[in-house]
């Protein structure tokens, strides 16, 4: 079955240091989503990605869709101890129901 | 506005116990997904309803789950003869337009002792 892998598993950063996940799926993708997890919370919904090679911002956040829409990234630029958290991307197969959700990145900010 | 509520927050239950988890949606979204999601690991999908049909139920992980959305809106996931193994935080989202964003409730974490 769909397999999305995330890369790293934690990522320790100074504040004010830069950020960034990486996300594998083992097959094509429709579109890819990323969630953030606060401890103790549930997932919170912050973009889709559709097109191959898209890249959308959202402030310190930038987002990439691979060509190929197998992989994609989170990167956040000057990390803020509001950024703490663990990071999703989930994929979407076309076609099937449902998300497959990578394992995540829990970004720990040391002030 | 309200966003998705799940009840109750927090069951214990005692191995070969059955339970019921409940959720209540979004008012007005088509789509309710049900996951899994152990503790430091992502969410794991489960089953997905349109309205009251089930259309996928692939990722439930044996015949002792079941879940059901009678009338389109709350959704109920039952456990019957829950194991250790079971225990995790059951998370509910809805969302207006398959495929698209989900909106996560709060979970119902799950231990079986």
């Amino acid at each position: 079955g769909q397999q999305v892998m995330q890369i790293p598993q934690y990522q320790h950063v100074q504040e004010g240091e830069d950020f960034t996940t990486y996300c594998n799926s083992s097959t094509t993708l429709s579109n890819i989503q990323w969630y953030k997890q606060r401890p103790g919370g549930h997932p919170v919904f912050l973009i889709q990605l559709v097109k191959s090679g898209e890249v959308k911002k959202q402030k310190r956040l930038t987002f990439q869709f691979g060509e190929a829409k197998k992989n994609s990234s989170l990167h956040i630029t000057a990390t803020q101890t509001t950024d703490v958290g663990t990071y999703f991307c989930a994929g979407r197969r076309g076609g099937a129901d449902g998300l497959t959700f990578g394992k995540g990145t829990h970004l720990i900010i040391q002030p | 506005g309200a966003g998705v509520s799940q009840s109750p927050r927090y069951k214990v239950a005692k191995r070969g116990q059955d339970v019921a988890l409940r959720c209540d949606p979004i008012s007005g979204h088509v789509s309710l997904f049900w996951y899994q999601q152990a503790l430091g690991q992502g969410p794991e999908f489960l089953t997905y309803f349109q309205n009251e049909a089930q259309l996928d139920k692939s990722g439930l992980p044996s015949d002792r789950f079941f879940a059901e959305r009678p009338e389109g809106s709350v959704s109920t996931l039952k456990i019957q003869r829950t194991q250790q193994e079971d225990s995790a935080v059951y998370l509910c989202a809805s969302s207006t337009i398959r495929g698209y964003e989900q909106y996560f409730g709060p979970g119902t974490r799950l231990t079986v002792t």
